[in-house]
C-alpha cells in the first residue's frame, strides 16, 4: 500500500516562501506528483518528479530524493491567489495515490 | 479548450435512491479515473479505465457501486442504493496513459448529498 505524510496547513504573507514537504511509504514508486485545489474547485496538476532533483515552473518548484522517499513543493513569491490546497501524490504505472493535503494561507 | 465535463454539478437524494453521475473525458484521452473526496478520507481511487476497460476498480464498494465506459466520450458511476455515507465529492479525472508527466486531467466534480 502508499502512506503519504504532509503538514496539514501552513500560513505564510504575500511575497514569502513555503516549502511543503512530503514522505512516502510505497510498494511501487514512479514518481511523484503535485495538485493544487482551490476551495470547491477541481485539483490541478502542478509538477511531476521522476528524478531525483528540482524542477522549475515559474514561481513553483519541486523536488525528489528517491533514495529518502522525500519530495518537497517550493512556492516562491506567495500572492493571495495561491491559498489553495496542495497535494502530493506517488505515482504508480497508473494510480495516483495522493495525501492528506496542504492548506496554505497567504495573508496579506 | 478541451476539459473534462461532469453532470451533475450537484445532486441531492434520498437514502435508497439511484444516483448516476456522468462524466465526458478529453478527447483523446484513454484513461478515465473515478475518485472520491471527503473531508475524513480525502483523495480516494474508486476506479480506472483504460482504452474503456475496468482495469482496477480495488476502491469501490462493489455491492453498492459500479462504474461503465459505454463509449469513449461517456464514463458513468452508479449508486445503487445510495447511502447518506456516500455523501462526498465525486471527481472524474482522464489522461493519457505514458503521457507527459502522467497528468490527469480532473473535471468539475459531483458534489452528492444523500439525506
Amino acid at each position: 500500500g502508499q502512506s503519504l505524510e504532509q503538514p496539514s496547513e501552513v500560513t505564510a504573507v504575500e511575497g514569502a516562501i513555503v516549502q511543503i514537504n512530503c514522505t512516502y511509504q510505497t510498494s511501487g514508486f514512479y514518481g511523484l506528483s503535485w495538485y493544487q485545489q482551490h476551495d470547491g474547485g477541481a485539483p490541478t496538476f502542478l509538477s511531476y518528479n521522476a528524478l531525483d532533483g528540482l524542477e522549475e515552473t515559474g514561481r513553483f518548484s519541486s523536488f525528489l530524493s528517491r533514495s529518502d522517499s522525500y519530495g518537497y513543493l517550493l512556492l516562491q513569491e506567495l500572492q493571495m491567489k495561491d491559498s489553495a490546497s496542495y497535494f502530493c501524490a506517488v505515482f504508480n504505472d497508473y494510480k495516483l495515490s495522493f495525501g492528506a493535503g496542504t492548506t496554505v494561507t497567504v495573508r496579506a | 479548450d478541451a476539459r473534462v465535463t461532469q453532470t451533475p454539478r450537484h445532486k441531492v437524494t434520498e437514502m435508497g435512491q439511484e444516483v448516476t453521475m456522468r462524466c465526458q473525458p478529453i478527447l483523446g484521452h484513454n484513461t478515465v479515473f473515478w475518485y472520491r473526496q471527503t473531508m475524513m478520507q480525502g483523495l480516494e481511487l474508486l476506479a480506472y479505465f483504460r482504452n474503456r476497460a475496468p482495469l482496477d476498480d480495488s476502491g469501490m464498494p462493489k455491492d453498492r457501486f459500479s462504474a461503465e465506459m459505454p463509449d469513449a466520450t461517456l464514463a458513468t458511476l452508479k449508486i445503487q442504493p445510495s447511502e447518506p455515507r456516500d455523501s462526498a465529492v465525486y471527481f472524474c479525472a482522464s489522461g493519457l496513459k505514458s503521457g507527459v508527466n502522467n497528468e490527469q486531467f480532473f473535471g468539475p466534480g459531483t458534489r452528492l448529498t444523500v439525506l
